[in-house]
């Protein structure tokens, strides 16, 4: 089973705040992909991060693959109230398989 | 496109009775699905994988017994758990990929269950 460790588990801040949220793994990620939840709801995809270095950008959302492809980050510039959920990274491994971090409890605070 | 269905969106059955939850691909065919739990807060654990014609392959710790998959059809897999008791509680989430790689992963709405 692949383990994803995701850090930090909760974080409550401030709108208007920035923070960045950290997926880990022990082994190489053959591709990674972020999700929101929202409680009572699936995880709805975010993005998808393919290539060492990588990185992309959803609107406030900037998503990193670090190099080695064994760790990603999510960082929210000045979060609101409406980014409050669950935050999950997720890898596919050999198997087909479709194995969840840790995840990142978010709540923005008005 | 890409549309899972799930249902029921929630169930309260009785301890030692069965739930069946039923997870559907609406506008595409899905050759895999997985089943996940997921308690409050917490992240998703896979609890087993489901091919379309073939037998489930259940993570180390599922019961197979006791979470019974059938996946009969290209658009069809199903969750049973069968002698529910009240631990089992939780909130259950499909998830499918079509045969195309650009859909990708595309999840259920959720079933909360409730044993009582």
């Amino acid at each position: 089973t692949q383990l994803l460790e995701q850090s930090p588990q909760f974080l409550s801040i401030q709108e208007g705040e920035n923070l960045t949220v950290y997926c880990n793994s022990s082994s190489v990620f053959s591709s990674l992909q972020w999700y929101r939840q929202e409680p009572g709801e699936g995880p709805v995809l975010l993005v998808t991060v393919v290539t060492g270095g990588e990185v992309k950008k959803l609107k406030r959302l900037t998503f990193q693959f670090g190099d080695a492809r064994k760790d990603s980050s999510l960082h929210i510039t000045a979060a609101q109230p409406g980014d409050t959920g669950l935050y999950l990274c997720a890898e596919t491994n050999t198997g087909n398989q479709f194995y969840f971090g840790t995840g990142t409890s978010l709540t923005v605070i008005p | 496109g890409a549309v899972v269905s799930q249902h029921p969106s929630w169930v309260i059955c009785k301890s030692g009775t069965s739930v069946k939850i039923e997870c559907r691909s609406l506008d595409f065919q899905a050759t895999t699905m997985f089943w996940y739990r997921q308690f409050p807060k917490q992240s998703l654990m896979l609890m087993a994988t489901s091919n379309e014609g073939s037998k489930a392959t259940y993570e180390q710790g599922v019961e197979k017994d006791k979470f019974l998959i059938n996946h009969a059809s290209l658009t069809l897999s199903t969750l049973t758990v069968t002698s529910a008791h009240p631990e089992d509680s939780s909130f259950y989430i499909c998830s499918a990929r079509g045969p195309q790689v650009y859909y990708g992963y595309t999840f259920g709405s959720g079933t909360r269950l409730t044993v009582v």
